[in-house]
């Protein structure tokens, strides 16, 4: 079993629509979770951080963290065609390795404008 | 100030070669982990290596290798190329430790045939 899931998509919405990305883990040692946008050709670019449990918003965007659930969000209001990437869900906590982070193979969104 | 810088951008070597990717990270960035992005698998951790010591590592094969420079540089060293090393190769630095995020570069787009 991978220590993170996500679902790879593709999405496809309309500008403007609220768009709801998520990722799942199993391993409860995860303290540290983040959020990183992918433009083709490009590396990612970190768009949201989140410590523990909680939400936390930025602009349109807003991460959420239920570690009862092992589950994380991110959500994206009045998505524009600029929001248009590859979405990476990435965590950390101490595993057997040490302290590394594991990401998400990534979401595939596209805005249509 | 400048990002990470990742060189070169593309490689196209043979089977059973060996090679070496460079990295520069951000000025004053002492840590600097490498990974391999593929379609499948996504993003996966290599390596990281801080004032020139491996301080992690990932699941990858002996013929996988590292070293960081003193002034935090690092480079990557892939040897005896197999056709399953084609990926993405990005190195991502951070301050102290990658607790608060990466910042990514570019990546090199490594072909093996």
């Amino acid at each position: 079993q991978k220590e993170v899931e996500q679902d790879p998509g593709p999405l496809s919405v309309p500008e403007g629509a609220i768009v709801s990305l998520n990722c799942t883990y199993s391993n409860s040692a995860f303290q540290y979770f983040m959020w990183y946008r992918q433009y083709s050709r490009k590396g990612p670019e970190l768009l949201m951080y989140t410590y523990s449990s909680g939400n936390k918003e930025d602009g349109r965007f807003t991460a959420q963290v239920d570690k009862s659930s092992k589950y994380i969000s991110l959500f994206i209001r009045d998505s524009q065609p600029s929001d248009s990437a590859t979405y990476l869900c990435a965590m950390s906590g101490i595993s057997n390795t040490g302290n590394q982070f594991y990401f998400g193979t990534g979401t595939s969104l596209t805005v249509i404008p | 100030k400048a990002g990470v810088t990742q060189t070169p951008r593309y490689l196209i070597k043979t089977r059973g070669q060996q090679v070496t990717l460079s990295c520069s990270p951000i000025s004053g960035h002492r840590s600097v982990s490498w990974y391999q992005q593929t379609p499948g698998q996504g993003l996966q951790f290599l390596f990281e290596y801080f004032s020139e010591t491996q301080r992690n590592k990932g699941n990858f094969p002996g013929r996988f290798s590292g070293r960081q420079f003193s002034n935090s540089r690092s480079e990557m060293n892939v040897s005896t190329l197999e056709l399953g090393d084609s990926a993405l190769y990005l190195c991502a630095s951070s301050l102290l430790s990658a607790t608060y995020g990466y910042t990514f570069g570019s990546g090199t787009r490594l072909t093996v045939v």
